[in-house]
């Protein structure tokens, strides 16, 4: 069973549309997290939300507007993408905020994003 | 800001071999995990070490930490072609709320 799923997989869109990408977990955990990788790997966090919350919010343009239904789902939506959002965005979930420190992250498969 | 550097950028090694990466860190941690990426994939925790230990072992793998060097490796030991992957280190603590990661060490086990 597949534990954090992201959908699409892979998204090829043109600058300036409105897109969306849907994260769900089946851990029963309490908060997950938006990662975006670039292109030189690095990975670096965006949002962490504890049970529909939001806790994180890095320096992310406002174009970014992560949503979070249920403590099981947290999507991402970004407005006006831009040829440097081009990237791999990862979803992750943690049992607990509590111990953000010591969970494990559980990580979904990626979504690759290309804006052209 | 970044907190771990994981060195070499990248490791080639001949499967059976040992396989060895640093991670450097800059502001003090409760502690550091290691992941492994494989290409196309998410990341999968590997092992993850506190900050009042000193050495941790699983399976293969064998990590380190001297906090007083700011510093943590990975050996994993006898590689084989799977253990192909990306390797990152990730930190937690220090004023932080949140996991930092590095830019990871890309290792490719020869068969």
């Amino acid at each position: 069973d597949t534990a954090v799923s992201q959908t699409p997989k892979y998204l090829v869109t043109q600058m300036g549309n409105d897109k969306s990408i849907k994260c769900e977990q089946n851990l029963g955990h309490d908060t997950m997290y938006w990662y975006k990788q670039d292109s030189k790997k690095f990975l670096k966090i965006m949002f962490s939300y504890n049970n529909k919350e939001l806790i994180i919010n890095e320096t992310v343009p406002n174009r970014f507007s992560p949503k979070s239904p249920d403590k099981a789902h947290l999507n991402l939506h970004i407005n006006s993408l831009e040829l440097g959002d081009s990237a791999v965005y990862f979803c992750a979930s943690s049992q607990d905020v509590a111990t953000i420190f010591t969970d494990t992250q559980y990580f979904g498969p990626g979504t690759r994003l290309t804006v052209l | 800001s970044q907190q771990g550097e994981e060195d070499p950028q990248a490791l080639s090694i001949q499967e059976g071999e040992n396989a060895t990466m640093n991670c450097s860190y800059k502001t003090s941690i409760n502690n550091l995990q290691w992941y492994r990426q494989n290409s196309g994939r998410g990341l999968v925790h590997l092992i993850l070490i506190r900050s009042n230990e000193r050495e941790k072992h699983s399976g293969r793998l064998r990590v380190t930490l001297d906090t007083s060097k700011k510093s943590s490796s990975l050996l994993i030991t006898a590689s084989r072609a799977a253990d192909t992957a990306s390797y990152f280190c990730a930190t937690g603590g220090g004023g932080s709320e949140k996991l930092v990661f590095g830019k990871g060490t890309k290792l490719t086990v020869n068969p």
